[in-house]
């Protein structure tokens, strides 16, 4: 089982905003960087967001983290048909021997 | 342009073997680390283990340790893992996937589908 909780599904209208929450412990995102995965169907996930708020190359602006005490979040913005995807949260763990961790997933549907 | 390509993945019975490979281009291999992720069949992702880039440091999830084991070899450019006692919980697409800046995962593979199954 996932040590980091996501709700299972967000949905929003095209053009709209919808945020997804990472919720955790000290032990990983209290004290580790969170990083953001995007999936799309039947593909390989792509990295969407690293050290809490960065955007890899090609990742456009519409996409935003934040990190506060043990929870993160990613806001995606001017919703497009193209953001229907599964998104995990991930990061590193320490709690008893070191291990990463992702979250459950939140499929994002746009209406 | 990084490129990241699984093999090895295939049907096993209960209790069997497998290696798989993933084959890296496009970047100074022995410079990163790399870890392996699984994903079962519609499921969420599971992180399985990481390994440094000298291969000195290794990590395993609980749920493998034990049973598998994480290797690369540097002159090969190629990452590897052998997988023994196989459970039907272990089937899933296993993708490698490379260490990026503060700890995420910035390239992956496609996947290489492992099936426990008699």
């Amino acid at each position: 089982q996932s040590v980091l909780t996501q709700p299972p599904s967000v949905s929003a209208a095209p053009g709209q905003k919808v945020t997804i929450s990472c919720s955790g412990s000290s032990s990983n995102i209290g004290n580790n960087y969170v990083s953001w995965y995007q999936q799309l169907p039947g593909t390989a996930p792509k990295l969407l967001i690293y050290e809490n708020n960065k955007r890899p190359s090609g990742i456009p602006d519409r996409f935003s983290g934040s990190k506060s005490g043990t929870s993160a979040t990613l806001g995606i913005t001017g919703l497009q048909t193209g953001d229907e995807a599964d998104y995990y949260c991930g990061t590193w763990d320490s709690s008893l021997s070191a291990e990463g961790v992702f979250g459950t997933g939140t499929k994002v549907t746009v209406l | 342009e990084v490129q990241l390509v699984e093999s090895g993945g295939g049907l096993v019975q209960p209790g069997g073997s497998l290696r798989l490979s993933c084959a890296a281009s496009g970047f100074t291999f022995s410079s990163y680390e790399m870890n392996w992720v699984r994903q079962a069949p519609g499921k969420g992702l599971e992180w399985v283990s990481y390994i440094s880039s000298s291969g000195s440091t290794i990590y395993y999830a609980d749920s493998v340790k034990g049973r598998f084991t994480i290797s690369r070899d540097n002159a090969k450019n190629s990452l590897y893992l052998q997988m023994n006692s196989l459970r039907a919980e272990d089937t899933a697409v296993y993708y490698c996937a490379r260490e990026g800046p503060s700890d995420s995962c910035d390239y992956w593979g496609q996947g290489t589908l492992v099936t426990v199954s008699s």
